[in-house]
């Protein structure tokens, strides 16, 4: 069935390192991936997300990649600050973006820790 | 602008007790609506979706069950809740304008005791 496989499940960075998330996905449909950031006790946030017609975003310190043929994206965050400690969750589409009804398949979360 | 608001914030319940948590969407009509629980330090795990009144899917089997019974309320609702029913649940809903970018409410965080 549909999954996505998210690794690390913790990092622990020095302020102003670069920090990369990787997450697989089984789905050859999918066409969509967002990632998410929830820090402790709130809600997780939208902070970038890929269409499979690119292969890069970039938003600022945060990028995403995706490789279609391999079913794998990656989330980039450079120059890493302590307000970067969250747990992030990467997500892919269930099949193709539709007019109805359209499920999201999370990834486990990566705990990010910064450090000063 | 679109906004989700859920009610209760926390909650504290015995097992065995009933459970009615809600959510209501502001800023938009006929949105699709989701509910997900997390675990303490877990993922995110849908429960239901509607994509009108009346309109339910179920994704998990469990005790829980969820009403739609007007267009931006999503009411999620238990008969007798368990121990494994604890958790942060989270109603989404889809941005205006896109079939799939969701954005959460705040959240009720649920202990059952």
């Amino acid at each position: 069935g549909e999954n996505v496989e998210q690794h690390p499940s913790t990092l622990s960075v020095q302020e102003g390192d670069s920090a990369v998330i990787k997450c697989t996905y089984s789905d050859s449909a999918s066409n969509y991936f967002p990632w998410y950031k929830q820090e402790l006790g709130k809600r997780p946030q939208l902070i970038i997300d890929i269409r499979s017609n690119v292969g890069e975003k970039k938003d600022q310190r945060i990028a995403v990649t995706l490789n279609k043929t391999a079913k794998h994206f990656s989330l980039h965050i450079t120059e890493t600050q302590p307000e970067d400690s969250a747990v992030y969750f990467c997500a892919a589409l269930k099949g193709k973006v539709s007019g109805g009804y359209n499920k999201l398949i999370f990834g486990a979360g990566t705990r990010l820790a910064v450090h000063p | 602008s679109q906004t989700i608001h859920q009610w209760p914030a926390t909650l504290v319940q015995p097992v065995g007790s009933p459970l009615s948590l809600e959510c209501t969407v502001e800023g938009t009509s006929n949105p699709n609506l989701y509910w997900y629980r997390q675990a303490a330090g877990r993922g995110l795990q849908l429960l239901f979706y509607s994509v009108g009144i009346g309109q339910i899917s179920s994704e998990v089997p469990q005790n829980l069950s969820a009403s739609r019974p007007q267009d931006r309320q999503f009411i999620l609702s238990s008969k007798k809740l368990l121990l494994s029913d604890s958790g942060f649940y989270l109603c989404a809903g889809v941005k205006d304008g896109s079939f799939y970018e969701q954005y959460f409410g705040p959240g009720t965080r649920l202990t059952v005791t």
